[in-house]
């Protein structure tokens, strides 16, 4: 059975780091991709970057320079950090299975940006 | 980035009725588009991928079309189940865009 859980903190205070870790189930990370997608509040669905099945990341060039996705296969993590937050980073965040573009999806987690 | 504009935004409908869903793509691409649907607290379900493919386990009422740059998602049939959101998404090519989201109600 395929599952992806993310997991982080609720709260991050304005200029610091997001440390967020998808932990999958189901699935090898050596076989498919794992995407990081977020909803911030009030705003539609953004793709974040990915993880591929084979270490290489992309990501999405409006949040590149703030963010970076990495990866433990032994522990089946998937991971992102983002720096810099502000207020608008205020949201929902998920981590999804690249399979068809896009099978499987966590249930999410709420971050709030405050201080 | 590729836009994908989806309409109508939010819906009202009954059961039984025929619903209709669309998503336009800024450019071509291909079939590489998905459809989901959402409940409030839970994780997106995949519905239908590569445009026109019902994802196992979904029921048949669901079922999706293109031609061109146009998508649509249909519910032939609607059932109180149904009620949710739904959104698409291109993964033609990266990044992946989303359509705005389309909040299905019951009249």
């Amino acid at each position: 059975q395929v599952q992806l859980t993310e997991s982080g903190p609720g709260l991050v205070h304005p200029s610091e780091t997001l440390s967020l870790t998808c932990t999958v189930s189901g699935f090898s990370l050596t076989g498919y991709s794992v995407y990081w997608v977020r909803q911030p509040s009030g705003k539609g669905l953004e793709w974040m970057g990915r993880m591929r099945y084979n270490g290489d990341t992309s990501y999405n060039s409006a949040l590149k320079s703030r963010l970076s996705i990495s990866r433990d296969t032994s522990k089946n993590q998937v991971f992102l950090k983002m720096n810099s937050l502000q207020t608008d980073d205020t949201g929902t965040y998920y981590c999804t299975r690249g399979g068809m573009g896009g099978d499987y999806w966590g249930q999410g987690v709420m971050v709030t940006v405050s201080s | 980035d590729i836009q994908v504009t989806q309409s109508p935004s939010s819906l009202l409908a009954s059961l039984g009725e025929r619903v209709t869903i669309t998503c336009q793509t800024s450019q071509s691409i291909s079939n590489n588009l998905n459809w989901y649907q959402q409940k409030p607290g839970q994780a997106p379900m995949l519905l239908i991928y590569y445009a026109t493919s019902l994802q196992t386990g979904v029921p048949s009422r669901f079922s999706g079309q293109f031609s061109g740059r146009s998508f649509t998602l249909t519910i032939t049939s609607l059932e109180p189940e149904d009620i949710a959101n739904y959104f698409c998404l291109q993964h033609y090519s990266a990044p992946q865009t989303f359509g705005g989201g389309t909040k299905l109600e019951l009249k």
